[in-house]
C-alpha cells in the first residue's frame, strides 16, 4: 500500500525566507510524487510532480521540489515565501501499477509571516 | 478553459437520507476520481472511472457508488447517510489511465452535512 507522512502540522516563516514543507513516502516500486495547495474553501491545486529524471523538479509559483529515493522523501522549497503562499499544502503519491488513485498526506498549514 | 465543476456547492441533509454529487470534468479528460476529504485531513480515494468503468476503488462501505457518463460527467450516490460522511467531496478528472501519469485536476468540492 502506498502512504505519506508529511511530519509537522504547521510551518511558520517569515516573508521572504526560504519556505520547506517536508514529505516522505512509502510506495512499492518507483513512486509518482505530486504536491498540491489548497485555498480555504477551495479544491486542490496542483503545483509540481516527480515522475522520472531529475531529482529537482520546478512547478507553478515559484515552487520546486527535490526527490531523495535514498530517503524516500520529497520536500517542498520556496527559495522566498509570499504572504499569499499561506495555504494548506498536501503531498500525494501513488504507484507505477493499477489505477492513478493518490494517496495523500494529512497536509500541513503554511503561515507566512509579514 | 473550464476546469472541473461540481454541483451542488454545499449540501445539508439528515441521517438516513441519500445524496447525489455531480462533477463535469475538464473537456478531454475521460478520467475521473472521487475524494473524501474529512475537516483536518487530507482527502482519501474512493473511486476511479475511466471510459465509463470503475477502474478503482478505495476503501468506502456499499452506500457509495458512482457511475460517469457517455460525456465522462460523473455522478457520486451515498445511501443511508451517517454522520461521518460529512466532508468535501472532491471531484477529480485526468488524461490518462493506467499508462500515463498525467495530474489530476480537482474541482471546488461539494461540502456535505449530515445532520
Amino acid at each position: 500500500a502506498q502512504s505519506v507522512a508529511q511530519p509537522e502540522d504547521q510551518v511558520n516563516v517569515a516573508e521572504g525566507n526560504p519556505l520547506t514543507v517536508k514529505c516522505t513516502y512509502s510506495v512499492s516500486g518507483n513512486p509518482y510524487l505530486f504536491w498540491y495547495v489548497q485555498y480555504p474553501n477551495r479544491g486542490l491545486q496542483f503545483l509540481l510532480k516527480y515522475i522520472t529524471g531529475d531529482n529537482l523538479v520546478k512547478g507553478s509559483y515559484g515552487f520546486e521540489a527535490e526527490f531523495n529515493k535514498s530517503q524516500t522523501s520529497f520536500h517542498l522549497k520556496k527559495p522566498s515565501a509570499l504572504v499569499s503562499d499561506s495555504a494548506l499544502y498536501f503531498c500525494a503519491v501513488r504507484g507505477l501499477y493499477g489505477n492513478n488513485r493518490l494517496a495523500f498526506g494529512k497536509g500541513n498549514q503554511v503561515v507566512v509571516i509579514p | 478553459d473550464a476546469g472541473v465543476t461540481q454541483s451542488p456547492t454545499h449540501l445539508i441533509k439528515t441521517r438516513g437520507q441519500h445524496v447525489t454529487l455531480r462533477c463535469s470534468p475538464i473537456s478531454g479528460h475521460k478520467s475521473v476520481s472521487w475524494y473524501q476529504q474529512v475537516l483536518g485531513q487530507g482527502p482519501q480515494f474512493i473511486f476511479q472511472y475511466y471510459e465509463k468503468e470503475e477502474r478503482g476503488r478505495g476503501n468506502f462501505p456499499d452506500r457509495f457508488s458512482a457511475r460517469q457518463f457517455p460525456n465522462y460527467s460523473s455522478e457520486l450516490n451515498v445511501n443511508a447517510l451517517l454522520l461521518g460522511d460529512s466532508a468535501l467531496y472532491l471531484c477529480a478528472s485526468s488524461l490518462a489511465n493506467l499508462a500515463g501519469v498525467d495530474e489530476q485536476f480537482f474541482g471546488p468540492g461539494t461540502r456535505l452535512t449530515v445532520l
